[in-house]
């Protein structure tokens, strides 16, 4: 009875580098969030991802950042050419939809930290 | 994004103590008000959540109360314990949206 689930939890690279994030949502969940939180501050939102579809990702940077849901596998999150300002900590979580309000269920983030 | 404003931004509690922690918002399109746990070094936990068709939802030692017309809820932790020492986070959202924060309260109960 596995939660929402990411790797890694501590991700170090240098100035320059590519950070690439992952997170499996709840069994028989199909909608996935990412947040990215700042120390001190709460959650900001990135991008809200289906199957295979980007459905918001009016919270991400508009270069160096992406985000994909395939058919299998994980989420992931990609930062390409990360800057000491990326450093945070990025957040998943997952809910099922029926129609009307979805819960959201959280991973325990991956801690990314830019040298 | 729209806003949700999260008040106090800290707060002391003896233990026994009520905690109350107080949010506002401004979309009126938001029909979602859940409430986030999270200790240091962890990911949110969901607490408690409320929909606008009740005023007042209660589990356990923790209530959410919700005023539809001034657009706040707040939360409310009854009998506090230094267990619960940790950052509420409220948000809010509509249908499947991302939710929208507040920036959080950082609760310390003290024996």
């Amino acid at each position: 009875n596995a939660g929402v689930m990411q790797n890694p939890r501590h991700l170090v690279r240098r100035r320059g580098q590519e950070a690439r994030l992952r997170c499996s949502p709840m069994k028989g969940h199909s909608h996935v969030y990412w947040y990215r939180q700042l120390p001190e501050e709460g959650l900001k939102f990135m991008v809200y991802l289906q199957k295979e579809n980007i459905i918001d990702e009016s919270g991400m940077p508009k270069e160096r950042f992406s985000a994909e849901f395939p058919k299998e596998g994980p989420s992931i999150l990609r930062i390409q050419q990360v800057v000491r300002g990326d450093s945070a900590a990025y957040f998943c979580a997952s809910s099922f939809s029926a129609g009307g309000p979805a819960e959201q269920y959280f991973g325990p983030g991956t801690r990314l930290t830019v040298t | 994004q729209q806003q949700v404003k999260q008040s106090p931004q800290s707060l002391i509690v003896q233990k026994g103590g009520i905690s109350i922690i107080n949010c506002a918002y401004e979309n009126t399109a938001f029909d979602y008000f859940p409430w986030y746990q999270q200790f240091p070094g962890k990911g949110p936990a969901l607490l408690i959540a409320i929909r606008p068709d009740v005023s007042e939802k209660k589990e356990g030692r923790f209530t959410i109360s919700f005023n539809k017309s001034a657009k706040q809820f707040s939360l409310h932790i009854m009998d506090s314990q230094p267990g619960d020492s940790a950052t509420y986070f409220c948000a809010a959202s509509s249908g499947n949206t991302p939710l929208v924060f507040g920036k959080g309260t950082r609760l310390s109960v003290i024996a």
